[in-house]
């Protein structure tokens, strides 16, 4: 199957400072691509929608001032937690849609620890 | 919009006996339903998936179903084994609108 790499896998940082993660297709061209948030033994929750070339959709609830979405290329999209704060730490997970007809397969990142101090 | 239900939450099995994972959808025009296996610390794997015009598919020990009129769909490990202990999402999707079941957490012991 298609390949989504997605670093880095654990990010430890100091509250106030921002932190970005990168999200790659490797051997597919993405004009999609979606950022997840998950809590412990909880499901995803759906942060954002990265489309190349284009301003991401945030979900609502989200800030987009706090989480920023750059899809500059087919194969990468990069989400930056700004300023961030302890109770910005989670799971955070990337994917990215194969085709772009109807019913295309999703695949995922490998996610990243985010642990705000 | 699509609303997609997952029981039991929690599974635990036996190791060579069978599990059974349910799903139920709202929106009758959700058009495909994949599996995703995801294991602690790592992002959602796609196990297999199926689409609206098919009723069953397996692949190897896994198999799903769809019941398009109940709008329901399950999946179906056979011969488990403790590897494949893991949390299991169901989605159900609609042109590319993809929602996530609440996970399952399968426990297979040896």
């Amino acid at each position: 199957g298609a390949v989504v790499s997605q670093h880095p896998s654990w990010v430890i940082c100091k509250s106030g400072t921002s932190v970005k993660i990168e999200c790659r297709s490797l051997d597919f061209q993405a004009t999609t691509m979606f950022w997840y948030r998950q809590f412990p033994k909880q499901s995803l929750m759906l942060m954002a929608t990265s489309n190349e070339g284009s301003k991401a959709t945030y979900e609502q609830g989200v800030e987009k001032d706090k989480f920023l979405i750059n899809h500059a290329s087919l194969t990468l999209s990069t989400l930056t937690v700004t300023s961030a704060h302890p109770e910005d730490s989670s799971f955070y997970i990337c994917s990215a849609r194969l085709g772009r007809g109807p019913g295309e397969k999703l695949f995922f990142g490998s996610g990243t620890q985010l642990s705000v101090l | 919009g699509e609303n997609v239900e997952q029981h039991p939450s929690t599974l635990s099995v036996q190791e060579g006996d069978s599990a059974v994972i349910k799903c139920t959808y709202s929106d009758s025009a959700s058009n495909y339903f994949p599996w995703y296996k995801q294991e602690l610390g790592k992002g959602p794997q796609l196990i297999i998936d199926i689409r609206s015009n098919v009723g069953e598919k397996k692949d190897q020990r896994i198999a799903v179903t769809l019941n398009k009129t109940a709008k329901h769909f399950s999946l179906h490990i056979t011969e488990t084994q403790p590897e494949d202990s893991a949390v299991y999402f169901c989605a159900a999707s609609i042109n590319n609108d993809m929602r996530f079941g609440a996970g399952t957490r399968l426990t297979v012991k040896p």
